[in-house]
């Protein structure tokens, strides 16, 4: 059974880092396209960056230069590091994955999220 | 970038009433690259159709969606009281790869 479970998540000032961790159980990490979405508070999904099973790492406009996400495969395990945060991150960060196949369209196994606050 | 914009904001229905939801994108997409999400409150998302109308695994056949081009639709026939709900296209772009969310529809219990 494919499950994804998030951790990391909590109270950081602006300016601060975080790492999120997504351990994944049921199938490898590295032989499928990985993701994070992010919702902040009653607001709708949005997507943060992505991993493909080769390696290549895209991120959002928003989030470029600030977040990197990776992954252990030793561990079985999604990362996401986040450093100088700003208030308009904060959020529910869930992690994704999408099926193997040729193209990296849709994420069909979520997370229930871990969540992020940025505030003084 | 691809704009998606969903239509209506809420929609008030009562069990057994059949919805339709819409996306329109801002440019023309591939139909293997739309798909439907639901949100139950305090839910992670699940995943409901994936290049535009095929089911994902385990969704029921009360379910569909169909489109092509810029307009594509999310069709609920007979209403039961678990997919009231908030429902998300989502499509892919590449080059280079991105992936954009629309602002979701509500469907309400009327």
């Amino acid at each position: 059974e494919v499950q994804l479970v998030e951790s990391g998540g909590g109270l950081v000032q602006p300016g601060g880092s975080l790492r999120l961790a997504c351990v994944a159980s049921g199938f490898t990490v590295s032989s499928n396209y990985m993701t994070w979405v992010r919702q902040a508070p009653g607001k709708g999904l949005e997507w943060v960056s992505v991993i493909y099973a080769g390696g290549s790492a895209f991120y959002a406009d928003s989030v470029k230069g600030r977040f990197t996400i990776s992954r252990d495969r030793s561990k079985n395990t999604l990362y996401l590091q986040m450093n100088n945060l700003r208030p308009e991150d904060t959020a529910l960060y869930y992690c994704a994955r999408g099926p193997r196949g040729p193209t990296p369209v849709f994420f069909d196994y979520w997370g229930q999220g871990t969540l992020v606050t940025v505030s003084s | 970038e691809v704009v998606l914009t969903q239509s209506p904001g809420t929609l008030s229905l009562s069990p057994g009433e059949r919805a339709t939801l819409f996306c329109r994108a801002s440019q023309s997409l591939s139909s293997s690259s739309l798909a439907w999400y639901q949100q139950k409150h305090g839910q992670a998302p699940r995943l409901l159709i994936y290049g535009a109308s095929s089911r994902a695994t385990g969704i029921p056949d009360r379910f569909s969606g169909s489109g092509s081009g810029t307009d594509f639709t999310l069709t609920i026939t007979r209403l039961e009281p678990e997919d009231f709900a908030v429902y998300y296209c989502q499509q892919y772009g590449s080059s280079p790869p991105r992936y954009t969310f629309g602002q979701g529809t509500k469907l309400d219990i009327k």
